[in-house]
């Protein structure tokens, strides 16, 4: 039982490049999320998805989509990353309570 | 909105001294308020709940929902509590959840 795993832990991109985070839960969770970790402004949401099929924007959705591909797997994909897409990512998921949490990646943006 | 509100980013304790970490929330209806800690670079990990009402790693937190406080508080500062605290709140539609902004504790030998 892995609980969330995200990948990649780490990754360095320059300014205008695309990439996806990959997250992957398999504790049968409806709910999945995507946040941001900056200095400061604690986590702050970006997108969230109530069940499979549904996506909605958190607070700072701009930049970034997110698919739900299915029960198990919700990505977040950077479709040209900019410096201030620098930040820690996670991905969480929660069954019924609380959120259970992923490792983080740490994405940096030159 | 500002949902959930931690006014402290920094806080400095010796060891064996008490320590109160604040939250303060504005939610309409019945939230449900939790307490999140990130040890150094691991990840988020729940710490307690307000509704199981229990004691975790000697930290308790009373919901006062007259002051709409939260907050988190132990007798005994250990080093092994040096860490980030998120005070988090849940809520609404989607099980949305909305986090304060953080205060890291340091816990002084």
């Amino acid at each position: 039982n892995a609980g969330v795993t995200q990948t990649p832990k780490f990754q360095v991109l320059k300014t205008g490049q695309s990439m996806t985070l990959q997250c992957a839960q398999d504790m049968n969770h409806n709910s999945m999320y995507w946040y941001r970790q900056d200095p400061g402004m604690g986590l702050r949401l970006i997108y969230y998805s109530a069940s499979e099929g549904t996506t909605d924007k958190g607070e700072v959705p701009n930049g970034y989509n997110v698919s739900r591909l299915n029960k198990r797997e919700f990505s977040l994909r950077l479709e040209s990353a900019a410096p201030s897409q620098t930040s820690v990512y996670f991905c969480a998921s929660i069954g019924n309570s609380p959120l259970h949490f992923g490792n983080g990646t740490r994405l940096t943006v030159t | 909105a500002q949902r959930v509100t931690q006014p402290e980013k920094l806080l400095s304790v010796f060891k064996g001294a008490p320590v109160e970490l604040k939250c303060n929330y504005s939610y309409s209806g019945s939230p449900e308020l939790f307490w999140y800690v990130q040890y150094s670079r691991q990840r988020l990990q729940l710490l307690l709940r307000h509704i199981s009402r229990e004691s975790i790693k000697g930290f308790t937190a009373d919901l006062n929902k007259g002051e709409t406080s939260f907050h988190l508080k132990k007798p005994f500062a250990q080093e092994e509590d040096s860490a980030m605290y998120y005070c988090a709140l849940s809520g609404g539609s989607g099980n949305q959840f909305y986090f304060g902004t953080g205060t890291s504790l340091t816990v002084i030998p």
